[in-house]
């Protein structure tokens, strides 16, 4: 299986900050690379898809880059409905796998 | 609109079974590739199986693999996971999730609780 290693594990921020979270995959995976947002006791959301590509409805601040093993994930200014945590998911093989999750917090 | 309702989970004993059931609206699951999803108390994102959408193909992660059978009844828009031989380490909450060309998860139902416990 694909292991998929996400950093940090937790990171502390503050509202109209910049936030970058990383995701490394353990094999080139291309750009199958997919970001979700989960607030506690609620399902995944899924921001970015393809690496880069934003889905419909989220907002333009989230923004996704990366292809082959390293991608990241940026928050150009955080608001307060983004502190939650967020995972990377690969889909390039089956199983699609997820990283470990990054836990935002209010500083 | 789309909307994905789970039900089914409950505590079920070691070795118990359960059938998880995942109702479709807004669209048809026959047509779209669909997943379940779970995710232990505090802990991350594991998918569990899998199934294309028109192809019928299926897949399972290694940890369930013999034991949980996903299945769709497309008369009744809903899917539909088999749990057997559960274990303790199977405690989670289950998702349903539209998996469009198996390439991601876009549509997530709210979740069922599975609780494996003597």
């Amino acid at each position: 299986d694909i292991q998929m290693t996400q950093s940090p594990s937790s990171l502390s921020a503050s509202v109209g900050d910049r936030v970058t979270i990383t995701c490394r995959a353990s094999q080139t995976i291309s750009t199958y690379l997919n970001w979700y947002q989960q607030r506690p006791g609620k399902a995944p959301k899924l921001l970015i898809y393809a690496a880069s590509s934003l889905q419909s409805g989220v907002p333009s601040r989230f923004s996704g880059s990366g292809s082959g093993t390293d991608f990241t994930l940026t928050i150009s200014s955080l608001q307060p409905e983004d502190f939650a945590t967020y995972f990377c998911q690969q889909s390039y093989m089956t199983p699609n796998t997820f990283g470990q999750g990054t836990q935002l917090e209010i500083k | 609109e789309v909307q994905l309702l789970e039900s089914g989970g409950g505590l079920v004993q070691p070795g118990g079974s359960l059938r998880l059931s995942c109702g479709a609206s807004g669209f048809s699951i026959s047509s779209f590739a669909m997943g379940w999803v779970r995710q232990a108390p505090g802990k991350g994102l594991e998918c569990v199986s899998g199934f294309s959408g028109s192809g019928g193909t299926t897949y399972y992660a290694d940890s369930v693999k013999g034991r949980f059978t996903i299945s769709r009844d497309d008369s009744k828009n809903t899917l539909y996971l088999l749990l057997n031989s559960l274990r303790t380490e199977d405690t989670a909450v289950y998702y349903c999730a539209t998996n469009p060309s198996r390439r991601y998860f876009d549509y997530w139902g709210q979740g069922t609780l599975v609780t494996v416990a003597s």
